[in-house]
């Protein structure tokens, strides 16, 4: 166990919804990346925060959003959403303090499927 | 932005026998090189990791190995046994002071075989 949740483990959904990803990092990580993984693109980079702040983009699409709230929670929320959308969204946490490269925790997943 | 090559994408050895994961990265920036085991249906775990200022690394029966010159990092598993078998992923990342995200290898489904 990595001390990353996120909830729910799945979620089935229709063509044009929205949906909201919840992760919590690990006690004392204020970093919180995104990531997306499917069968033809891989593990993908989406979005970082730290402490409530974005940080860095990766490939995140304009419909896809996201947040880190005071307690250091965060949500992805996914709109419109396509076929193509369906894969596994993971979160990661990291300590980070103020820079360099640290260790990334994994969450289990949130599985999306649309249909 | 950097990019990850990883080799084989499938590796099968007997139990008991050594395994070799190589990748190689793009970015000269990239400084810090984590492993990541994932078993079916859950996140992917960090097993070990390498930051660019060291050349090798081990934990156990398994060890990392850096070569900054070629832009090369392998894993390699020893004595292996029926657990290891997983999807083992590669990763880099530096860029951007420490806040981009990783830059993931597409994976290497290894099977141990009894």
């Amino acid at each position: 166990d990595s001390g990353v949740t996120q909830t729910p483990k799945h979620l089935i959904t229709a063509t044009g919804q929205r949906v909201t990803l919840r992760c919590s990092p690990r006690s004392g990580d204020l970093s919180v990346y995104w990531y997306q993984q499917s069968l033809d693109q891989g593990l993908q980079f989406l979005i970082h925060y730290y402490n409530g702040e974005e940080r860095a983009k990766g490939n995140i699409l304009e419909r896809f959003s996201a947040q880190q709230f005071p307690d250091l929670h965060s949500e992805l929320n996914l709109s419109s959403l396509e076929l193509g959308d369906s894969a596994l969204y993971f979160c990661a946490s990291s300590v980070v303090p103020s820079g360099g490269s640290y260790e990334q925790y994994f969450g289990p997943g949130t599985r999306l499927t649309v249909t | 932005g950097e990019n990850v090559e990883q080799h084989p994408s499938t590796l099968s050895v007997q139990e008991g026998d050594s395994a070799v994961i190589k990748c190689t990265y793009s970015d000269s920036a990239s400084n810090y090189f984590p492993w990541y085991k994932q078993e079916l249906g859950k996140g992917p775990q960090l097993i070990i990791d390498i930051r660019s200022n060291v050349g090798e690394k081990k934990d156990q029966r398994i060890a990392v190995t850096l070569n900054k010159t070629a832009k090369h990092f392998s894993l390699h598993i020893t004595e292996t046994q029926p657990e290891d078998s997983a999807v083992y992923f590669c990763a880099a990342t530096g860029g951007g002071g420490g806040a981009d995200g990783l830059t993931f290898g597409k994976g290497t489904h290894l099977i141990i075989q009894p």
